[in-house]
């Protein structure tokens, strides 16, 4: 079965550090994956996706993240954290041995500090 | 480009009542389309998703029901509600399985 852990409920970090927000991951074939955010009273946004070719993605706002298959990780990451990436950020993973449904972490709240 | 548009953006209603929670996606066909909730600001719960017109999945037992009408539209029930009802509630798309998935602005629901 498909499974998504986020290990941090909260990740805390001061502006203009660089911040990472954990991912692992688990399925039988190759995964899908995906980091989206969510700021308060709002939908999901999109950031980006891995599918395959270059294990570093980048994606918007700046934040980038690395596939690692054989840690089976895909941590979210930017050199310089600002204030407004304050938010719940979700990995999802899904794959053609899943059907390709999409399963969603718990999410994981990052406060940036000024 | 694509759009999604769900409505209303908030609700309160009394134990009891019906609850009607709509979406529709525009700028795409064929698309597959999710109902999920979301409690106290974390987790995300897929309750139905449909991968065409009148062909509706339900991944959790509950008093609620979807139903899809049109291509792009896909509608949220229920008959009776009851207080734990109440949470955030996304309407989403994708082209297909697998890929990004695409999420409204969502709709609160207060059963009081």
């Amino acid at each position: 079965a498909q499974s998504v852990a986020q290990p941090e409920d909260q990740v805390n970090v001061a502006e203009g550090n660089p911040l990472t927000v954990k991912c692992t991951y688990s399925v039988s074939g190759n995964p899908y994956l995906f980091w989206y955010v969510q700021y308060p009273n709002r939908g999901l946004q999109f950031l980006l996706k891995y599918i395959t070719g270059d294990n570093l993605v980048k994606g918007s706002y700046g934040f980038e993240a690395e596939f690692n298959k054989s840690q089976t990780s895909f941590h979210l990451k930017k050199p310089s954290a600002l204030v407004s990436d304050s938010a719940l950020y979700f990995c999802a993973v899904s794959a053609n041995t899943g059907g390709f449904k999409t399963i969603f972490g718990a999410g994981t709240r990052l406060f940036v500090k000024a | 480009s694509q759009t999604i548009h769900q409505w209303p953006a908030t609700l309160v209603q009394p134990v009891g009542s019906p609850l009607s929670l709509e979406c529709t996606v525009e700028g795409t066909s064929n698309p597959n389309l999710y109902w999920y909730r979301q409690a106290a600001g974390r987790g995300l719960q897929l309750l139905f998703y449909s991968v065409g017109i009148g062909q509706i999945s339900s991944e959790v037992p509950q008093n609620l029901s979807a139903s899809r009408p049109q291509d792009r539209q896909f509608i949220l029930s229920s008959k009776k509600l009851l207080l734990s009802d109440s949470g955030f509630y996304l309407c989403a798309w994708s082209p297909g399985q697998g890929n990004t998935i695409y999420f409204g602005e969502g709709s609160w629901l207060t059963v009081v």
